[in-house]
């Protein structure tokens, strides 16, 4: 089993309609984060947790909204879809006391906004 | 605040023809950097990290990367392409400072004809 399950892996909605993205990892890592790819931009960062208690915007954080339910689950949504934000949606963890900050990725949640 | 820089969005080479994916940074403090490796339809793993231990950074694959201070760059290197280095590469930057944020590359694709 993967470290770090993201679902649904794919999702096709329509604009206006709610949407949740869901992570949990198996890493025993307190750090947790989402990450957006689009083609020719690279990954941009949206929201990042420290601890449970830890919830911090990241580069594009509007028109998202995050929840840390646990250690080990870390929750995205889009409240109100709409076709931009059809992308490639990855969640990501750490440790802290790591000298650098490596990140253990899921596989990606691949959205569609129509 | 840091950045980072991959020239080229795409890069091409023939199987067994030295591998060269650019990366520069910016950063006001030390940076820690990072190759990360995207295969079709799987998340990011990392390939190697700089920690400011050694300039010359070797990682999986026959990967390797060589931090240059003056010239602020982090270029990923193999000497011999294989058909299965076909991938996407980001090239990435955190620091202590920032929090451990990592900023990502647009990323560079490599294609590798027989």
């Amino acid at each position: 089993d993967a470290d770090v399950t993201q679902t649904p892996r794919n999702r096709i909605t329509k604009t206006g309609k709610r949407i949740m993205l869901e992570c949990s990892q198996t890493k025993g890592h307190d750090r947790m984060y989402w990450y957006r790819q689009d083609p020719g931009l690279g990954l941009r960062l949206i929201y990042y947790s420290f601890d449970v208690k830890d919830i911090n915007k990241g580069e594009i954080s509007d028109g998202y909204s995050v929840s840390r339910q646990a250690q080990a689950k870390f929750s995205l949504s889009l409240e109100s879809a709409i076709p931009n934000q059809t992308a490639l949606y990855f969640c990501a963890t750490s440790q802290t006391g790591t000298v650098t900050g490596e990140l253990f990725f899921g596989e990606g949640s691949r959205l569609t906004v129509l | 605040a840091q950045s980072v820089t991959q020239l080229g969005s795409h890069v091409s080479v023939s199987e067994g023809a030295l591998v060269l994916l650019r990366c520069n940074y910016s950063s006001s403090v030390p940076p820690y950097l990072f190759w990360y490796v995207q295969y079709p339809n799987q998340g990011l793993q990392l390939l190697l990290k700089y920690t400011s231990a050694a300039t010359l950074v070797k990682g999986i694959n026959g990967f390797e990367a060589e931090f240059k201070k003056s010239e602020t760059s982090f270029h990923l290197t193999k000497p011999s392409a294989h058909m299965s280095d076909a991938a996407e590469y980001f090239c990435a930057v955190t620091t202590s400072t920032g929090g451990f944020k990592t900023i990502f590359g647009a990323g560079t694709r490599l294609f590798v004809k027989a």
